[in-house]
């Protein structure tokens, strides 16, 4: 069974840093592109970050560009996102997904994990 | 950046109705890369349709997809209890993919 379960999620300051993880398990981690996506609250889905399964490749939303960095460790199938300079509007649910190679859309999810950037 | 619009935003129904979702894009978006999903409170989005009109692993057949080019719809046949939901188109573009702001199917 695919199981996607981040975590390190919590309250952060504006201008702070987070970084978030998911760990994997369930299918052959290297093999599967990654995205991270967001949902602020009682708001809609917002594509944040991708990564290809070798780490080689990676794309950030404009709106997280500079900012948030996403990274993998498939020695460890485990996904990570590295968020810096905050700012209120980041507050969301972040959720990882799988991306399936066959349609390119993101059929496996985990639970997310909520951020919170408050002073 | 391609735009989806999805409407209308919230619908009020009864179980056993039928309905359908409208989602338009900015400019036209490949079939292949069209996809839909549902999400229930508190839980995360699950991908139901996608390539448009091809049903997920484990979707009912009264869930169905169509459209071309800028105009895409989910229509729901009979709405069961477990389907009132919010709805999200979503297109893939390569090395992004933007979603739509949902459609809310709520019980009248």
């Amino acid at each position: 069974e695919v199981q996607l379960v981040e975590s390190g999620g919590g309250l952060v300051q504006p201008g702070g840093s987070l970084s978030l993880s998911c760990a994997a398990s369930g299918f052959t981690f290297s093999s599967y592109d990654l995205s991270w996506v967001r949902q602020a609250p009682g708001k809609g889905l917002e594509w944040v970050s991708t990564i290809s399964g070798s780490g080689g490749s990676t794309f950030h939303a404009d709106s997280v560009k500079g900012r948030f960095t996403v990274s993998r460790d498939n020695s460890k199938n485990t996904l990570y996102l590295r968020m810096s300079s905050l700012r209120g509007e980041d507050t969301a649910v972040y959720f990882c997904a799988r991306k399936d190679p066959a349609s390119n859309n993101l059929d496996s999810w985990g639970q997310g994990t909520l951020v919170t950037v408050s002073s | 950046e391609i735009v989806l619009t999805q409407s209308p935003g919230t619908l009020s129904l009864s179980p056993g109705e039928g309905v359908t979702l409208s989602c338009r894009a900015s400019q036209s978006v490949s079939s292949n890369y069209l996809a839909w999903y549902q999400q229930k409170p508190g839980q995360a989005p699950k991908l139901l349709i996608y390539a448009a009109s091809s049903r997920a692993t484990g979707i009912p057949d009264r869930f169905s997809g169509s459209g071309s080019g800028t105009d895409f719809t989910l229509t729901i046949s009979r709405l069961e209890p477990e389907d009132f939901a919010v709805y999200y188109c979503q297109q893939y573009g390569g090395s992004s993919r933007t979603f739509g702001q949902g459609t809310k199917v709520e019980v009248k």
